[in-house]
C-alpha cells in the first residue's frame, strides 16, 4: 500500500513565524486531505487538495500529484495553531478511497 | 448542520470484554469509515461501510466488526478486548468514495 512520510516530525516556532510542512507519498493518489488534530483528539479539516493550490486565511496548501508531494504553509503562526498536522492521501490502488495517514508533524507555537 | 457525532466519548473496559462504539454521519453522507489511533501515531484504517455493506477492510483481526444501518449510522464492535486495543477510535463520513471525509470527535477506549 501507499507509504506516507511527513517532515519535520516536530517543529517549534515563535508566534508570528512562518513554516512549511511537507508530505511525501509513494504512489498515485486521487484525493489528499490535510488535518489539524487538536489536544482533545478532534481532526479538523484544513484542505481537500488532490492537486493544485488552495488558500484559507493564513494557511495554504499545494499538492503536486505527479511528483508525489504536498506542502502545507502556515504564515504568522499563532499559539492556537499548536497541535499535530496530518497529511492523508486516499489509497488509489483498487480501494474505496480510505485515507492513509502519516505520523504527523507536531507543531508547538510559543508566545 | 450537525457534523459527525460519536458516542460514547470515553469508555473503560476490562480485558476480554466486548465493546460497541457508535457513529452518526454528517447530514447527506452515506459512507462511514472507522479508524484506530494509538498514542503518538496517525490513525489507521479499520473498515468502511457503504449501502450497509463492508466495502473495504484494513489490516485488523476479525475481532473487529461493524454494521451500517439504513439511516447510514454505524457501529464498531470489538470482541475479546486486549490491552493493545486501547486507543482513540475515530469515525469519518463522506459522500461516496474519493471525496472529502469529515471526522467525529472520537471515542477514547481504555482496556484495563
Amino acid at each position: 500500500g501507499i507509504q506516507v512520510e511527513q517532515s519535520p516530525p516536530d517543529l517549534i516556532l515563535q508566534e508570528g513565524a512562518n513554516s512549511t510542512l511537507r508530505c511525501n507519498f509513494s504512489d498515485s493518489v486521487n484525493n489528499l486531505q490535510w488535518f489539524h488534530q487538536n489536544p482533545w483528539g478532534q481532526l479538523i479539516n484544513l484542505f481537500y487538495i488532490p492537486s493544485g493550490t488552495k488558500q484559507n486565511g493564513r494557511l495554504s496548501a499545494t499538492t503536486v500529484a505527479t511528483e508525489r508531494y504536498s506542502l502545507l504553509y502556515i504564515s504568522s503562526s499563532q499559539t492556537t495553531d499548536s497541535g499535530v498536522y496530518f497529511c492523508a492521501p486516499g489509497d488509489y490502488g483498487g480501494s474505496q478511497g480510505n485515507l492513509i495517514f502519516g505520523k504527523g508533524t507536531k507543531l508547538s507555537v510559543k508566545p | 448542520d450537525a457534523g459527525v457525532t460519536q458516542s460514547p466519548t470515553h469508555l473503560i473496559k476490562t480485558r476480554g470484554q466486548q465493546v460497541t462504539l457508535r457513529c452518526s454521519p454528517k447530514s447527506g453522507h452515506d459512507t462511514v469509515s472507522w479508524y484506530q489511533q494509538a498514542l503518538g501515531q496517525g490513525p489507521q484504517f479499520i473498515f468502511q461501510y457503504y449501502e450497509e455493506e463492508e466495502r473495504q477492510r484494513g489490516n485488523f483481526p476479525d475481532r473487529f466488526s461493524g454494521h451500517q444501518f439504513p439511516n447510514y449510522s454505524s457501529e464498531l464492535n470489538v470482541n475479546a478486548l486486549l490491552l493493545g486495543d486501547s486507543a482513540l477510535y475515530l469515525c469519518a463520513s463522506s459522500s461516496g468514495f474519493y471525496t472529502e471525509a469529515f471526522f467525529g470527535q472520537g471515542t477514547r477506549l481504555t482496556v484495563v
